[in-house]
């Protein structure tokens, strides 16, 4: 059963960056693919990006790009987003969501982490 | 990459049977089996219900099926209980993008 621990609540001002990070336990960030998906408040489901198994690369939402960043700690078994350039409309509960490897779906997910963007 | 159309709300008396629609195109829900559906409750995180078109994770209820014609996929939830009463999400591999669509979100009421 995986796992997925998410970093705690962030208050930033327009302009900075953020770094959410999410840990895994119970399989290691090698047998996963991880993505990031976030949540605007009383608003839907927003993917932001993800592993893709196929090339071995990550790949961002077009709307995202140049703007996030997806990294992973394989010796921690932990994966980061960084979002740069904040502003208000980026104030969002932010998940992490994993699978297996070739997995099409989003089958665990972190408990989100709420980042408020105020000035 | 738009979103795929869902109704925004449906609702059901306890013990009915209620569907919910997931409509993209031939680049998404049409071209590939890799629909998913997620239940939502109030502040917490979606949980995976049904992957792959129509295929349930361990320990969910059978009571939640998926199915999909053409570019339309949907969710049954039968035999409605109150505790079912959450907002519903799909989602579909793209040709364009991996895993990067997710359906408006329905929101199912237990009257």
């Amino acid at each position: 059963q995986v796992q997925l621990v998410q970093s705690g609540a962030e208050v930033k001002k327009p302009g900075a960056s953020v770094k959410v990070s999410c840990k895994v336990s119970g399989y290691t960030l090698t047998e996963l693919s991880m993505h990031w998906v976030r949540q605007a408040p009383g608003k839907g489901l927003e993917w932001m990006g993800g592993f893709d198994p196929e090339d071995g690369e990550t790949i961002y939402a077009q709307k995202f790009q140049g703007r996030v960043t997806m990294t992973e700690d394989t010796s921690t078994d932990t994966a980061y987003m960084e979002l740069s350039s904040l502003r208000s409309e980026d104030t969002a509960v932010y998940y992490c969501a994993t699978g297996a490897l070739y997995s099409r779906s989003f089958d665990y997910w972190g408990q989100g982490t709420l980042v408020t963007v105020s000035s | 990459q738009s979103a795929l159309t869902q109704p925004a709300s449906v609702s059901g008396s306890p013990g009915q049977s209620i569907t919910i629609s997931c409509t993209g195109t031939s680049s998404d829900v049409g071209g590939y089996n890799y629909v998913s559906w997620y239940q939502q409750h109030p502040g917490k995180a979606p949980k995976l219900m049904i992957y792959d078109v129509s295929n349930r994770p361990s320990g969910v209820s059978n009571r939640f099926s998926g199915s999909k014609s053409g570019n339309t996929a949907s969710l049954t939830i039968s035999g409605l209980q109150a505790e079912d009463e959450a907002d519903y999400y799909c989602s579909s591999y793209t040709s364009s993008s991996i895993l990067g669509v997710f359906g408006t979100g329905t929101k199912v009421t237990v009257l």
